[in-house]
């Protein structure tokens, strides 16, 4: 079964410095991978998105992913945070056509330190 | 920019009450979804819907839940004789395209408490 993995429950940060948040998947094939953020009391907004092609995938507000197939992972990043970033990021797998469901992770809490 | 928006913020029902839980997807898409959220929890997949029919759902949408298109812009959620344990967050999302993988775009949810 297909299955989505944030091994980080919590992560504390200090403003300007970087961030990787981690994600691994479980899936037979090439998968389509998302990253999203919720903040408190609000609903989920997408960060970026992994189809196909380069790796490296660029989204909003600074954030970038690599899609590493030998390790089944697509782990989150940002070279300096910024307080407004701290929020609830959940990675999430798609292994089908277009209507079908997406699998989230559990989810990590990333709290920003002054 | 096009969004998707969700009707009520936030519900509270009595235990064994029904809800009804409104959607309106971004115009142009084709697929609907409902996930929940239990709080402190993970995002869960409730139900996809696609040309007026259910196309896939998990093993918590069962016989309490059903989902409806009842016009050409609402997409409802409703939940019969609810339970404590049905409290949690639902949202609901669109994607557009057939016959591609794309991505859903999340409303802001709908906090459902059941007293």
């Amino acid at each position: 079964a297909q299955s989505v993995t944030q091994p980080d429950i919590h992560i504390t940060v200090s403003e300007g410095a970087s961030l990787e948040l981690r994600c691994n998947y479980s899936y037979g094939a090439t998968p389509y991978l998302f990253w999203y953020v919720q903040s408190p009391g609000q609903g989920l907004q997408l960060l970026l998105k992994y189809f196909s092609g380069d790796t490296l995938v660029q989204g909003i507000k600074g954030f970038e992913a690599e899609f590493k197939r030998s390790q089944s992972s697509f782990n989150l990043r940002k070279p300096s945070v910024h307080w407004s970033d701290a929020a609830e990021y959940f990675c999430a797998v798609a292994p089908g056509q277009a209507g079908t469901a997406l699998i989230f992770g559990k989810g990590t809490t990333l709290s920003v330190s002054s | 920019e096009p969004e998707v928006t969700q009707t009520p913020s936030h519900q509270v029902t009595q235990m064994g009450q029904e809800v009804i839980l409104r959607c309106v997807p971004i115009s142009n898409h084709l697929y609907f979804y409902w996930y929940r959220q239990i709080l402190g929890q993970k995002v869960e997949f409730l139900v996809s819907f696609y040309n007026n029919e259910i196309s896939e759902k998990s093993e918590i949408f069962d016989d309490q839940f059903s989902v409806e298109r009842p016009d050409g812009s609402n997409f409802t959620l409703k939940i019969r004789s609810t339970k404590l344990e049905d409290s949690a967050m639902y949202f609901c999302a669109s994607s557009g395209t057939s016959g591609r993988r794309d991505e859903q775009f999340f409303g802001p949810g709908t906090r459902l408490t059941v007293l």
